[in-house]
């Protein structure tokens, strides 16, 4: 079945720096990858929409400039966390269409100190 | 934007009784309802999912019905065991390339011995 490779699992950061989430698919083709945000014991919410070769859809209220998102091909969508703060911690997940349904990534879990 | 709500927020059943989970949706467009099942910090799997050219749909023991005019549908899961203790979602999208999810508020279901 489809899968998508999400990494790094887990990252800690410090204040103020940037973190780059990878995800890829691996046996097929995603023109359009979807990143959540996942806070505890809450749902899983859509920051932005990735278009492979064009620039990304952001949903109302996320940061465009901060949340830095490069879909440079069929296979990769990149999410970059700019200047991160400790409320930017959440748990990162991509997704995208593959055949009938989605396939997700195993998640980030983003620990900004 | 689609919307979609979902209920109970909580739930907890004795094993071998059901479980019902409920959820409605805002946008009469939307033709495509998958049920994820989500362990804590992992990624959401699916466990049914549902279209609108059908009213309902069963997997073992699992089961979702949906009900277009009143723009809802619910998980049905018959002879809980512990295993299924964890948060559901519902989810909704319209079939297509570049649809988006939009996830309910998840359901934590406990079944107790």
């Amino acid at each position: 079945g489809a899968v998508v490779s999400q990494h790094p699992s887990r990252v800690i950061c410090k204040s103020g720096t940037s973190v780059k989430i990878e995800c890829r698919s691996l046996d097929f083709q995603a023109t359009t990858m979807f990143w959540y945000r996942q806070f505890p014991k809450q749902s899983l919410m859509l920051m932005a929409t990735s278009n492979e070769g064009s620039k990304a859809t952001y949903e109302q209220g996320v940061e465009k400039d901060k949340f830095l998102i490069n879909h440079a091909s069929l296979t990769l969508s990149t999410l970059t966390v700019t200047s991160a703060h400790p409320e930017d911690s959440s748990f990162y997940i991509c997704s995208a269409r593959s055949g009938s349904g989605y396939t997700f990534g195993s998640g980030t879990r983003l620990t900004v100190v | 934007g689609e919307n979609v709500e979902q209920h109970p927020s909580t739930l907890s059943v004795q094993e071998g009784d059901s479980a019902v989970i409920k959820c409605t949706y805002s946008d009469s467009a939307s033709n495509y309802f998958p049920w994820y099942k989500q362990e804590l910090g992992k990624r959401p799997q699916l466990i049914i999912d549902i279209r609108s050219n059908v009213g309902e749909k069963k997997d073992q023991r699992i089961a979702v019905t949906l009900n277009k005019t009143a723009k809802h549908f619910s998980l049905h899961i018959t002879e809980t065991q512990p295993e299924d203790s964890a948060v559901y979602f519902c989810a909704a999208s319209i079939i297509g390339t570049a649809s988006k999810l939009t996830f309910g508020t998840g359901t934590r279901l406990q079944v107790t011995l």
